[in-house]
């Protein structure tokens, strides 16, 4: 069985403000884990992902993310947030081996303010 | 390079009707799968597509079904309607059915069920 909970369903910045994301996931074998950015009215864009190696993911547009296995967490950051960042963002993790079903948080809204 | 297309985009019906929605993929993708996005929630996994057979399918009752084209392109078919199933529905494409694959995903189509 698998989770995700997404800390925050809404996030609120500055405009050149640190960007935290949260999220905390369940997995019961190695996980794979997702961060996706969802503007209005338009599907999902892969941000980043950990299938495995190296724990800290970078992805586009300036986001990263960290594995940590102990605390079973995978948060977003952006040292900067530009206003083009609002969106809603998904965390989501998937097994890595067996069977795939993709599991998604319920989202975070990212507000950005001048 | 066109990206993955859903069609139609909105879509309006009564209960207890059926509906197709359509999918094509990203060009060299074989795998498609799909996605139920109910409003202010993450998307729900319904099933993946791989050599035209399911995959996998998440909990999703049989009024669900699927259709995967030789040409790699997909149909949802969704039978007597409910209005729970009122919903964005995501269809995603990747290179494989492998979990670290990363999924593409199209704009959605947006059904109402009235």
């Amino acid at each position: 069985a698998q989770s995700v909970t997404q800390l925050g369903s809404h996030v609120s910045v500055s405009e050149g403000a640190l960007v935290l994301l949260r999220c905390n996931y369940s997995s019961s074998v190695p996980p794979y884990l997702f961060w996706y950015v969802q503007y209005p009215n338009q599907g999902l864009q892969l941000l980043l992902k950990y299938t495995t190696g190296a724990t800290l993911v970078k992805g586009i547009n300036g986001f990263e993310a960290e594995f940590k296995k102990s605390e079973t967490s995978f948060h977003l950051t952006k040292p900067s947030a530009h206003m083009s960042d609002a969106a809603e963002y998904f965390c989501a993790v998937g097994p890595s081996g067996g069977s795939y079903i993709p599991t998604f948080g319920r989202g975070t809204s990212l507000i950005v303010h001048p | 390079d066109a990206g993955v297309t859903q069609s139609p985009t909105h879509l309006i019906k009564t209960r207890g009707q059926q509906v197709t929605l359509r999918c094509s993929p990203k060009s060299g993708h074989d795998t498609v799968s799909w996605y139920q996005q109910a409003l202010g929630q993450g998307p729900q996994f319904i099933f993946q597509y791989y050599e035209e057979e399911e995959r996998q399918r998440g909990n999703f009752p049989d009024r669900f079904s699927g259709h995967q084209f030789p040409n790699y392109s997909s149909e949802l078919n969704v039978n007597a309607l409910l209005l729970g199933d009122s919903a964005l529905y995501l269809c995603a494409s990747s290179l494989d059915e492998r979990p670290r694959e990363t999924q593409y995903f199209g704009p959605g189509t947006r059904l109402l069920v009235l």
